[in-house]
C-alpha cells in the first residue's frame, strides 16, 4: 500500500525557471514531510522539510508547501540549476515516529 | 557529507547465501535504520535500532535482523538469499523523537 505517491516520474525544465514537484499521501497520521534528493551512486541527501503545523517552509532556492486538507505538498525551486539535476523523493512520518515513508522518486533534468 | 559510511559498496551473491551489511556514522546520532530501495523505487523501511534494540519494524521477514553496537555502529544480516533480495540497501542515523534522518551512500547488493 504506497501511502506516499510522486505522480511524475520525471520533470525536464529550463536553467533559470521554477522546478515545482508534487507529492501526494493518504495516511492522515502524517505530519512531518520531508524532501531528499539522490545523486546516482549516493545516499538520499535531505533537502528541506516542514511540519504539519505550518502551510509553508524556505530556505535559500527550496520552498515546499504543505496542503493538508488535499494531503498534499510540493517543493519549489526557483531559480533551477544545473546542479540540481538528480531523483527527489518525497518522505512522511506521523510525529516522532521511527519510520519514513517514502514516493517512488522524480527525477529532475535541467537543461542549459 | 552526512557522515554516515556503509560498506562494502557493491556484492554480489547466490540465492541462499548469506549476507552482512555494515553502517558507521561520526554524527553521534542514537538511532539507525535500515531501507531497502529497490530499482525504480523509493527507500523502503526495514527496521531502527535504538540503545541496541529493535525499535521498530516494516514488513519484511525475520530472516531481516540487526544490530546496533554501543558506538551506535549496526549491522544489517539477510539470511537465505533471494533473488528480490537485490536492491540498494541504505543505512540512515537520526536521534529518537526527530523525523529526519541522514543517509549514508548505500551497499548495492545483487543476487543471482
Amino acid at each position: 500500500d504506497q501511502q506516499v505517491k510522486q505522480n511524475s516520474p520525471s520533470l525536464s525544465v529550463q536553467e533559470g525557471r521554477i522546478s515545482i514537484l508534487n507529492c501526494d499521501y493518504t495516511n492522515s497520521m502524517f505530519d512531518y514531510f520531508l524532501w531528499y534528493k539522490k545523486y546516482p551512486a549516493e545516499g538520499p541527501t535531505f533537502l528541506i522539510s516542514i511540519s504539519s503545523i505550518k502551510d509553508k517552509n524556505e530556505d535559500g532556492r527550496f520552498t515546499v508547501f504543505l496542503n493538508k486538507s488535499a494531503k498534499h505538498l510540493s517543493l519549489h525551486i526557483v531559480p533551477s540549476q544545473p546542479g540540481d539535476s538528480a531523483v527527489y523523493f518525497c518522505a512522511a512520518s506521523p510525529h516522532g515516529d521511527y519510520k519514513l515513508s517514502f514516493g517512488a522518486g522524480t527525477t529532475v533534468t535541467v537543461r542549459a | 557529507e552526512t557522515g554516515v559510511t556503509q560498506s562494502p559498496t557493491h556484492l554480489i551473491k547466490t540465492r541462499g547465501q548469506q549476507v552482512t551489511l555494515r553502517c558507521s556514522s561520526q554524527s553521534g546520532h542514537n538511532t539507525v535504520s535500515w531501507y531497502q530501495q529497490a530499482l525504480g523505487q523509493g527507500p523502503q523501511f526495514i527496521f531502527q535500532y535504538y540503545r541496541e534494540e529493535e525499535n521498530g519494524r516494516g514488513n519484511f521477514p525475520p530472516r531481516f535482523s540487526g544490530l546496533q553496537f554501543p558506538n551506535y555502529s549496526s549491522e544489517l544480516n539477510v539470511n537465505a538469499l533471494e533473488l528480490d533480495d537485490s536492491a540498494l540497501y541504505l543505512c540512515a542515523t537520526g536521534d529518537r523523537g526527530q523525523e529526519t534522518q541522514y543517509f549514508g551512500p548505500g551497499t548495492r547488493l545483487l543476487v543471482l
